[in-house]
Order: structure tokens, then sequence, then C-alpha cells
């Protein structure tokens, strides 16, 4: 079964702290992204990479840095949380060009 | 990419068809219609996709107008676990990106 798992569920955090939200897929794909999802506004864009070490910006990429060493682990970073940071992050990853993108659960963060 | 509207929010009763329309009336010749829900608490989901034919899965069937400037998603039979938030999305074949909007929530009711 084909698989992309987030390393926490829930995640509470201080201000200013710096926060890694992990990502791994076990499918062997090139393509990885992070979302974020807040009511009202659905999913929006943060990064993603087509690569290992590539990555591009997506929509909203301020605050926000990633890391792929790996190809099969994809990093978003909050280098300074801040409250308005307090989201669901989503990570998904695909083959180029391919049909269907797979999601992860989710990891919902609290910055406090 | 194209933009697409949808309706935020649909009813339909359990047993019947519930049909989700899409509104992406700047759609280009080369993005292709695609379909994902998200149930309460977990990552999208896939349901299907098309360029210009009608399609049709296991889980759904997509209606695409002869102009391609909206389209309808069809469950057959919803039932209680079709209660979601189902997305449209159209997206290039030469492009990585999957832009989201806000999706429409498919209350199916008992």
């Amino acid at each position: 079964d084909v698989k992309v798992t987030q390393s926490s569920r829930y995640l509470v955090k201080r201000t200013g702290e710096k926060v890694f939200l992990e990502c791994v897929q076990d499918m062997d794909h090139e393509n990885m992204f992070w979302y974020r999802q807040d009511p009202g506004l659905g999913l929006r864009l943060i990064y993603f990479s087509y690569d290992v070490k590539m990555k591009e910006k997506g929509d909203i990429p301020e605050g926000y840095s990633v890391s792929r060493e790996k190809k099969e682990r994809f990093s978003l970073i909050l280098e300074s949380a801040s409250t308005n940071q307090t989201s669901m992050y989503l990570c998904a990853s695909t083959r180029p060009w391919d049909t269907e993108a797979f999601f992860g659960q989710g990891t919902r963060l609290t910055v406090v | 990419d194209a933009k697409t509207t949808q309706p935020p929010s649909m009813d339909c009763a359990e047993g019947r068809a519930a049909n989700l329309p899409c509104n992406h009336s700047t759609i280009s010749g080369n993005e292709y219609v695609y379909w994902y829900r998200q149930i309460h608490s977990q990552g999208p989901q896939y349901i299907i996709h098309g360029l210009k034919n009608n399609e049709t899965n296991e889980m759904a069937s997509l209606i695409i107008t002869e102009d391609r400037k909206s389209s309808t998603l069809i469950l057959p039979h919803a039932t209680l676990r079709d209660t979601a938030v189902y997305y449209c999305i159209v997206r290039s074949s030469g492009t990585y990106k999957y832009i989201f909007g806000t999706g429409t929530r498919l209350k199916v009711l008992a």
C-alpha cells in the first residue's frame, strides 16, 4: 500500500521556536509538496520539490524553508514559528506529470 | 493555471446521486480537470480526472461540457461515508503544481 507519512499528527510549539515538519514517501516519487490548510482558504501551496536538492516556491513561501536531501524525504522548516503559522500542514508526492497525488494525513501545528 | 469556482456547500440524500458542479471557464487546451475529496481529518484523496471526454471509474463519473468550461462530478449512489469536501482542480500536463481552491462541502443526509 502506497504511503506518505508525516512525522506527527499534532504538534504544539512556542513562538520563536525552530520547527521541523517531516514527510517521507515510499513510492520513489520525484515530486513532493507542502501545503497548509486553513478554514475558508482551502489548501495553499508553500513549496514543492521536483528532485533531490531542488525546490521551488509555491504561493505562500514567506516564513518557511524546505530541505530535500534524499528522494524520499521532504522537510518543512519554520525558522522562527509565529502564531499565524498555526495551521494544518499537508505533504503530498507524485511522479512527474502523474495523474494522482498522494497525501499524508496532515500535521496540525499550534504555535502558542 | 485556470481558476475553478465551486459552490461552498451541498446536501444530498443517502442513496441518491450527488452532482457536484465546477466552473473553469478559463481552462486552456492542455489542462486536465481533476477531482479530489477530503474526508474530515484526512489528507485529500484522488477521485478521477479527464481532459475532454467523460470518464467513469469505481468511485465516480466525470462529465465535461463540450466547450470544457464546466464539469460535474457524479457520485451515483451517495453514502454517509461520501460526506467530505470535494475539490475541482485544473492542471496542465506540463506542470508540477496542484492548485486547490476552497472546494464544495458535501453533506450526505440519512
